[in-house]
């Protein structure tokens, strides 16, 4: 079955720090990728995806995400985080052709000010 | 435009009961799901509905059921309640024709059961 890690539970940086969380998943063949975001007392909402095409893909709020097939992972980046971006985190792979996706843990991501 | 919703918003269960859950999609999306996301778990995939058929469901057992209606809104009844069934239960919607996965999510029912 498929699986998807998550492997940071839990990162805490300061304003302005870079930020780069992880997401590997185990299916070998077509797959569609999502970077989803909770923020606290929000709906989960989608920050970014990819289907097809070119694997640098750009979300909102300046977030961005690679696809790198060889190595099964799609790890979410962004150059300087705000106090904002507080947030829990969510990778999320569908195996191509299916309308079901497997959930990561999460990763809670805390920005001091 | 309306989002997912869904209710209640929260809910306080004693063991052995039942309880029922309700959401309703965005308008013009067929499909419908259902997630359990127990503290440190994630996300988990109960059941997914699309043009009111059950089409998949997770690892869970039987006692975990719902149905789509006519307008596409949602039920998700749980029988037998057990102190492990408490957790945020998440309903989404996406449209299924043309290859639209992305699912878009409610702002949950937290169910507590003592």
């Amino acid at each position: 079955a498929q699986s998807v890690s998550q492997h940071n539970h839990h990162v805490i940086l300061s304003e302005a720090a870079s930020l780069e969380l992880g997401c590997n998943y185990s299916y070998g063949g077509t797959v569609n990728l999502f970077w989803y975001v909770q923020y606290p007392g929000q709906h989960l909402q989608l920050l970014l995806k990819y289907f097809s095409g070119d694997p640098l893909v750009k979300g909102i709020k300046g977030f961005e995400a690679e696809f790198i097939k060889s190595k099964f992972s799609f790890n979410l980046r962004k150059p300087s985080v705000q106090w904002s971006d507080t947030a829990e985190y969510f990778c999320a792979v569908n195996e191509g052709g299916s309308y079901i996706p497997t959930f990561g843990r999460g990763t809670s991501l805390i920005v001091h000010p | 435009e309306a989002g997912v919703t869904q209710s209640p918003t929260h809910l306080i269960k004693t063991r052995g009961q039942q309880v029922t859950l309700r959401c309703s999609p965005i308008s013009g999306h067929t499909s419908v799901y259902w997630y359990q996301q127990a503290l440190g778990l994630g996300l988990q995939f109960l059941l997914w509905y699309d043009e009111g058929e059950e089409r998949n469901r997770g690892n869970f057992p039987p006692r975990f059921s719902g149905r789509q209606f006519p307008n596409y809104s949602s039920e998700l009844n749980v029988n037998a309640l057990e102190l492990e069934d408490s957790a945020l239960y998440l309903c989404a919607s996406s449209f299924t024709a043309g290859g639209h996965y992305e699912q878009y999510f409610g702002p949950g029912t937290r169910l507590t059961v003592t």
